[in-house]
């Protein structure tokens, strides 16, 4: 699986945009992009995924460049309980195998 | 709905004892994968199980080791218990590969080996 690069921690200030940005130049034609946060001490929760189109749901909006290198991450309206650890994971549709959780950007919310 | 159940929540061990974690997937959910989260580090991958079968395992010792039952129920054992095994341990079902992607993990297993 490709190789993604996050930066270690962000601050956001409540109510605004969070833009989560994650490099993976590296990443093949049939990989996915995948988000996934974890809150203190929680199991990860899966955020959103895409493949190149740009990607909406209630959490969160993901804008893939279009050449695929790059990719971020966008919760619209930052609330103190987004404050997690977030993972930007690239791996094949359909793959069963394991994925990969790298070092991820801790997302500190201020009020 | 039910989630992904891991139990127990915690567990508290001595050097050189074993401990057994369990964990109860999504019904309909066959791949079982489980993961090792030391404090202040990373999700460490340590083995995937998929109808019965173990598919995969990450860079740990023997002494990790699981299984899968009929009922896509997984067990984590771990022999001889080290300090450094004290960590969170997580649990997540998917069903990849099936035309439906995504993990849905668990709460996890807290173990403390003193």
């Amino acid at each position: 699986d490709a190789k993604t690069t996050q930066p270690t921690s962000m601050d956001c200030a409540e109510g605004r945009a969070a833009n989560l940005p994650c490099n993976h130049s590296t990443i093949s034609g049939n990989e996915y992009v995948y988000w996934y946060r974890q809150i203190h001490s929680q199991g990860p929760q899966y955020i959103i995924h895409g493949l190149k189109n740009n990607e909406t749901n209630e959490m969160a909006s993901l804008i893939i460049t279009e050449d695929r290198k790059s990719s971020t991450l966008i919760l619209p309206h930052a609330t103190l309980r987004d404050t997690a650890v977030y993972y930007c994971i690239v791996s094949p549709w359909g793959s069963a195998r394991q994925l990969t959780f790298g070092s991820g950007t801790q997302l500190t919310v201020l009020p | 709905e039910a989630g992904v159940t891991q139990s127990p929540t915690h567990l508290i061990k001595t050097r050189g004892q074993q401990a057994t974690l369990r964990c109860s997937p999504i019904s309909g959910h066959t791949s079982v994968y489980w993961y090792q989260q030391a404090l202040g580090l990373g999700l460490q991958f340590l083995l995937w199980y998929d109808e019965g079968e173990e598919r995969n395992r990450g860079n740990f010792p023997p002494r990790f080791s699981g299984r899968q039952f009929p009922n896509y129920s997984s067990e984590l054992n771990v022999n001889a218990l080290e300090l450094e095994d004290s960590a969170l341990y997580l649990c997540a079902s998917s069903l990849a590969g099936k035309g439906n992607y995504g993990y849905t993990f668990g709460s996890g297993t807290r173990l403390t080996v003193v």
